[in-house]
């Protein structure tokens, strides 16, 4: 079945470093989706990345996928003591409902 | 705008008891609906998730059902509940089709003693 690797799974950085979280699929996916959870709260979602090679930005936040749409990224420019939290990619394949996720990483921003 | 609720917003179980954890969404009609679990420290793992009424998909085979006897309510069950059921569980709802994101509650943090 799928597999959604996401690395690292801990990053700890001082406030106003950069960070970033990388997604890697077995197999091609349809769409990326990326979420974050608060300590202590439940996932919401950040953005959809559809297209192979795509670049979003949300403030400091930037979300590309590959050309190949098997692998993504998340990066933090400046992290914030508000960034706290763990990062979730998850993928789905064509016409698929489901979403797999991966293991996602936790951030921690030291003030 | 919609909202889901889901209740208890933490449980305490002794093993072999019964489990029962609802789920409602409001604002929305025919949601696909979904059961994760969370372990600690963990990812989430998808249990199960419905695109309609009485219609379930069982993702991994355990002591676990699931059941939407209305359209915007599901509900997660078990007869017997086993040390490794404990866990964080979550709701989540999405607008029908994929590609979609999907809208989480706030969880329930079951614990089995």
């Amino acid at each position: 079945g799928q597999q959604v690797m996401q690395i690292p799974q801990y990053q700890h950085v001082q406030e106003g470093e950069d960070f970033t979280t990388y997604c890697n699929s077995s197999t091609t996916l349809s769409n990326i989706q990326w979420y974050k959870q608060r300590p202590g709260g439940h996932p919401v979602f950040l953005i959809q990345l559809v297209k192979s090679g795509e670049v979003k930005k949300q403030k400091r936040l930037t979300f590309q996928f590959g050309e190949a749409k098997k692998n993504s990224s998340l990066h933090i420019t400046a992290t914030q003591t508000t960034d706290v939290g763990t990062y979730f990619c998850a993928g789905s394949g064509a016409g698929s409902y489901q979403l797999t996720f991966g293991k996602g990483t936790k951030l921690s921003v030291i003030p | 705008s919609q909202t889901i609720h889901q209740w208890p917003a933490t449980l305490v179980q002794p093993v072999g008891s019964p489990l029962s954890l609802e789920c409602t969404v409001e604002g929305t009609s025919n949601p696909n609906l979904y059961w994760y679990r969370q372990a600690a420290g963990r990812g989430l793992q998808l249990l199960f998730y419905s695109v309609g009424i009485g219609q379930i998909s069982s993702e991994v085979p355990q002591n676990l059902s699931a059941s939407r006897p209305q359209d915007r309510q599901f509900i997660l069950s078990s007869k017997k509940l086993l040390l490794s059921d404990s866990g964080f569980y979550l709701c989540a709802w999405s607008v029908v089709g994929s590609k979609q994101p999907q809208h989480f509650g706030d969880g329930t943090r079951l614990s089995i003693l």
